[in-house]
């Protein structure tokens, strides 16, 4: 059973740019969370999808966005890049929309700005 | 709002040492209660859980109690090995509400 897979895994962008990154869950999971880690602020929830619905956003600004579709892959972007958005993001995907049960997680697309 | 507490470290022990990282929780309902190691390079996974007070999870040596009255959810291990080097996170999951996890403790075993 494949995992959850994230591409880009690396990626470098100067200030300004933007950014889209990829999520893959795994195979009959519809519920797709993403998260941003830094070694300051540890795991940060950005926001969770569901059946193309986001059901719940955390505390960041509105550059970042996401978005899922009807196969349940999801992508986060990322505009007007900071040097402060340098970070591993975490794509983490379950089965059911109320998460209760074990998030999977994939390895993550560490993003650098310069 | 939930929040979780655990010893940062860096934690380091040499091999076959008996490991204790600390947890403790704030929530509003009965979460279900997770330890998460993220290995070098990697995503998360998932260690152990347990879902209601006074259940153990384990998991390859490891384990943890669900206490209500402490409010708490310690990782053990009686004999560490330097493969179990990596960052552990403790989280908290409440029905309906998003993962919340603790700042994760990065645990160094020297051979």
């Amino acid at each position: 059973k494949a995992g959850v897979t994230q591409t880009p895994r690396y990626l470098i962008k100067t200030r300004g740019q933007q950014v889209t990154l990829s999520c893959s869950p795994i195979s009959g999971h519809r519920s797709v969370s993403w998260y941003q880690q830094t070694p300051g602020q540890g795991l940060q929830f950005l926001f969770e999808y569901f059946s193309e619905t986001q059901r719940n956003k955390g505390n960041f600004p509105g550059r970042f966005s996401g978005r899922q579709f009807s196969n349940s892959r999801s992508e986060m972007n990322v505009s007007t890049l900071e040097l402060g958005d340098s970070a591993l993001y975490l794509c983490a995907s379950s089965k059911t929309s109320d998460n209760t049960g074990e998030l999977f997680f994939g390895e993550g697309s560490r993003l650098t700005v310069l | 709002g939930d929040s979780v507490t655990q010893m940062e470290g860096p934690v380091t022990l040499s091999e076959e040492a008996f490991l204790t990282i600390n947890c403790t929780y704030t929530a509003t309902g009965y979460p279900s209660l997770f330890w998460y190691v993220q290995y070098p390079g990697e995503g998360l996974q998932l260690l152990l859980k347990a879902t209601k007070a006074d259940d153990k999870g384990s998991n390859k040596g490891f384990e943890a109690t669900y206490r209500k009255e402490t409010t708490s959810f310690h990782l053990e291990k009686g004999s560490v090995q330097v493969s179990d080097s990596a960052v552990y996170f403790c989280a908290l999951e409440t029905y309906g509400q998003n993962f919340v996890f603790g700042p994760g403790t990065r645990l160094s075993v020297l051979p």
